[in-house]
Formats: C-alpha cells, sequence, structure tokens
C-alpha cells in the first residue's frame, strides 16, 4: 500500500537552530498537511497546502514556521530558530482530494530541541 | 476548537474479549475518520465513514455512526495483544478541510 514517507525521523538541534522536516506524499494526492503531536498530548493541525500554496494554518504556525514543496515530490516544514516548545513530534499527512477521502499520516518525525 | 472526544480515556481488557469505543462531535460531518498509534509511532488509518453510512466493516473492526446523536463508536472483536495502542476519531466537519483530534481512548489488552 503506498505510504507518506518522513524524514528524518528522530532530529535533535539546539536552540535557535532552524530545522526542516521532509516528507514525500503519496504520489497522486494533491492535498498535503503537517500536524503536531507534543509529548502526551493531542494530535494537533497545522497547516494545510494546496497547489502550491497554504491553504489553511493554525494559530501555532505562525512566523517561525514555513512549507514548501520545492519539487514534484517533496513537501518540507521549515521551522526557524527553533524553540524548547517545538520539541514534538511533527507528522506530515497527504489526501487525494481535500474532502471525503483518507487522510494518510506519515510515521512522524521526533524533533528534540534542547 | 471543535474536535471528536473519545471515551473511555482508558479501555483495560483481556486478551480475546471486545473493546468498545466512543466518539462525540458537536458539529455537522463530512465523514469520520478512525486511528490507530502505537506508542511513538505515526497514526495509522483504520476506517473512513461517511456522514451517510451507518456502518462499516473492516476485518476485526466495526464502526457505527448516528448522525443524529452525533456520535460514533468503534469496536474491535477478539481483541489480540496487538491491538495495545491509542485509538484516535477524526471528524471531517462540513464546510472544514482538516481533521480535528481528540485526546484519544488508550487501549490494553492483556495476554
Amino acid at each position: 500500500e503506498p505510504e507518506v514517507t518522513q524524514t528524518p525521523s528522530h532530529q535533535v538541534t539546539q536552540m535557535g537552530q532552524e530545522v526542516i522536516l521532509r516528507c514525500v506524499p503519496i504520489s497522486n494526492h494533491l492535498y498535503f498537511y503537517w500536524y503536531r503531536q507534543i509529548l502526551g498530548q493531542k494530535v494537533e493541525f497545522l497547516v494545510s497546502f494546496y497547489n502550491n500554496e497554504i491553504s489553511e494554518k493554525s494559530e501555532i504556525f505562525d512566523d517561525q514556521f514555513s512549507v514548501e514543496r520545492p519539487d514534484g515530490s517533496n513537501f518540507t516544514l521549515k521551522i526557524r530558530s527553533t524553540k524548547l516548545e517545538d520539541s514534538a513530534m511533527y507528522f506530515c499527512a497527504s489526501s487525494e482530494i481535500q474532502s471525503g477521502n483518507t487522510i494518510y499520516f506519515g510515521e512522524g518525525s521526533w524533533l528534540t530541541v534542547v | 476548537s471543535q474536535q471528536g472526544e473519545e471515551d473511555p480515556q482508558a479501555l483495560s481488557i483481556q486478551e480475546g474479549e471486545n473493546a468498545t469505543m466512543n466518539c462525540s462531535y458537536k458539529t455537522s460531518i463530512n465523514n469520520l475518520q478512525w486511528y490507530r498509534q502505537n506508542s511513538g509511532r505515526g497514526l495509522v488509518h483504520l476506517i473512513l465513514i461517511r456522514s451517510n453510512e451507518r456502518e462499516k466493516h473492516s476485518g476485526r473492526l466495526r464502526v457505527t455512526l448516528d448522525t443524529s446523536k452525533k456520535s460514533s463508536s468503534l469496536l474491535i472483536t477478539a481483541s489480540r495483544a496487538a491491538d495495545t495502542a491509542s485509538y484516535f476519531c477524526a471528524p471531517l466537519f462540513t464546510n472544514d478541510y482538516k481533521l480535528s483530534f481528540g485526546a484519544g481512548t488508550t487501549v490494553t489488552v492483556r495476554a
């Protein structure tokens, strides 16, 4: 079964450093998402992306965050100047259409900010 | 913000028993998706049920949806140790395009 793949699986970074999390969505999917889950907390929506632009973002997704689809297969989340509270599991997800279809999630990237 | 709320928060059962967990939500939905998450791992999609459907099955999983009560249930039959995980319902609300997750139900299956 096709799957969403994410790299790295785990990254440790110094506070203030920039981090890029990478995702390869399922190949025929058009809608892409980033969610995050702080340890022991709920899965929270960050941003959705379609047709090379952000379609929706949450309050969490402030100027520190950016997303990009640099080529036909990758979808990245950049976190500038990381803070301790950015430590979380970050999930990439994709779906074929915007509503009514299954949204598939990757295995996640654990980010630890020290 | 709107989201699904799972109940109970935690469930402990003996292997071979059935596990039932419920999800409630407050506004109309397009569909509702159930996911499983093993500790520290990703979200695995289990079942999608659309607002015009009442019941769906997938292997040992049975999902029901009652839109009049704004609730859904997930039944795992003949549970196995490998079913130990957290289970989340994620409604896709009408006129919204993102899933909203609750705190989940943590299921422990004892051998």
